[in-house]
């Protein structure tokens, strides 16, 4: 059963600290989204790649984080200092985007709680 | 620009239908669908690109209207497992930019 991991699942860190977030996407998937959520802002798309380069990352906050795909099996998020307002539960999904599928497989996210 | 949902919330009795619309001020290239339970992460229901196709999944299906920039997700015969939020998200322009989400509508099927 194919699923998209995430770790960590929780971290609890305080403000200024670096904050490294892993997604390893399904085998085979070229795509790989990151997602933010609170409960003030909702849903937001921070970034995307495909095939490993970035295509999109317009919704990420550039003076602090940062998205990588070191290898075709896993993606970074990384926030450096982290902020209270970093605060957030954050979703990585990934797809095959090939052939006109564009389903998306989600991981169970992190939990970010920056004191 | 954030899409316009609605309704904001819904209850329905198990087997009956609902419609959730979503709606934007710009004009859309794409609009996603995604349902949410407590605690969860999202799941994603189905994509509609520009072209004004109609998309199904099991009891769960969806309209593009390009012209009046909105999508509405179509409910049919509410199964308990429906309950949870569905969100739609927009992406504008020609080829897909600016993807947001909407506020999300909470739908409660009770037996």
């Amino acid at each position: 059963d194919a699923r998209v991991t995430q770790t960590p699942r929780h971290k609890v860190t305080e403000m200024g600290q670096e904050v490294t977030m892993r997604c390893q996407p399904i085998l085979g998937h070229n795509t790989v989204f990151w997602y933010r959520q609170t409960m003030m802002q909702g849903l937001e798309l921070l970034a995307y790649f495909r095939n490993r380069a970035p295509l999109d990352d317009s919704g990420m906050p550039k003076d602090r984080f940062s998205a990588e795909m070191p290898d075709a099996t896993l993606a970074t998020l990384k926030i450096q200092p982290s902020e209270p307002r970093d605060s957030a539960v954050y979703f990585c999904a990934s797809g095959p985007f090939g052939s006109g599928d564009y389903e998306q497989y989600f991981g169970p996210g992190t939990r970010l709680t920056v004191t | 620009q954030q899409p316009v949902q609605s309704p904001q919330a819904v209850i329905l009795r198990e087997g009956e239908d609902a419609v959730i619309n979503c709606s934007s001020s710009k004009a859309l290239y794409s609009v996603h669908w995604y349902r949410q339970k407590h605690g969860e992460a999202p799941v994603f229901l189905m994509i509609l690109l520009k072209g004004g196709e109609q998309k199904g999944h099991e009891k769960i299906s969806a309209s593009f209207n390009e012209k009046k920039q909105q999508s509405s997700l179509y409910l049919t015969a509410s199964q308990l497992s429906y309950s949870g939020t569905y969100f739609c998200g927009t992406e504008g322009g020609n080829y897909g930019q600016n993807f947001v989400f909407g506020p999300g509508t909470r739908l409660s099927v009770l037996p």
